[in-house]
């Protein structure tokens, strides 16, 4: 019974390609998160959106654009993908107001060749 | 600028030997320290927070301990499957966008265990 689902779990590309990751969360939390992680393992937040309405957003080049259909679902799409960009994307959720901590996807790494 | 330093970088312990895990930080108005555990090709998985010094929390062979400017993550008689890396992270409190639950991460301990 997974709380929080990334999908794929890995992507290889190259560069110059357009991706989308997805995100789904069944913990009826209000607060979904994307978290990029590097190869030092360093987490570090990306994109807030609390009931649909973007909330954090920290500087992330704009080839990166969040979207979020509904409360339970966050997707990240990536245009124009750099060798840069390679790396683990973590997508998270949480309840605002009542509990702040937050829980993760397993992640989805994503290699740019 | 939120700032979250963890030490040691690594840590290698034999089975049964106790330790302690720190997380130093600066934040204006904390409104929570977090400790995650994450597995190799894994998410982080929760496992404790902390809102105000002097609050401990346990969990099995875990005890995590908050101070004003540092928090401590003690295992004692650990095992080998508490090898993972061992993330720490603070939540600002305040109004706009911060209150919505931004987490600055520290850049963990690795943690492994000798049987």
């Amino acid at each position: 019974d997974t709380a929080v689902s990334q999908t794929p779990k890995y992507l290889v590309t190259q560069m110059g390609n357009d991706k989308s990751i997805k995100c789904e969360q069944n913990l009826g939390h209000d607060t979904m998160y994307w978290y990029k992680q590097d190869s030092k393992k360093f987490l570090k937040i990306m994109f807030s959106y609390n009931n649909k309405e973007l909330i954090i957003n920290e500087t992330v080049p704009n080839r990166f654009s969040p979207k979020s259909p509904d409360k339970a679902h966050l997707n990240l799409h990536i245009n124009s993908l750099e060798l840069g960009d390679s790396a683990v994307y973590f997508c998270a959720s949480s309840q605002i107001g009542t509990a702040y901590e937050q829980y993760f996807g397993p992640g989805t790494r994503l290699t740019v060749t | 600028e939120d700032q979250v330093t963890q030490s040691p970088e690594a840590l290698r312990l034999q089975e049964g030997e106790s330790s302690s895990l720190n997380c130093s930080y600066t934040v204006s108005g904390l409104r929570g320290l977090f400790w995650y555990r994450q597995d190799p090709g894994k998410g982080p998985e929760f496992l404790f927070t902390l809102y105000s010094a002097g609050e401990e929390k346990e969990k099995e062979r875990l005890k995590a301990t908050l101070t004003k400017k540092e928090s401590f993550l003690h295992i004692t008689a650990p095992k080998p499957e508490d090898s993972a890396t061992y993330l720490c992270a603070v939540q600002k409190g305040g109004a706009g966008g911060t209150s919505y639950g931004k987490l600055t991460f520290g850049q963990g301990t690795i943690l492994t265990v000798h049987p």
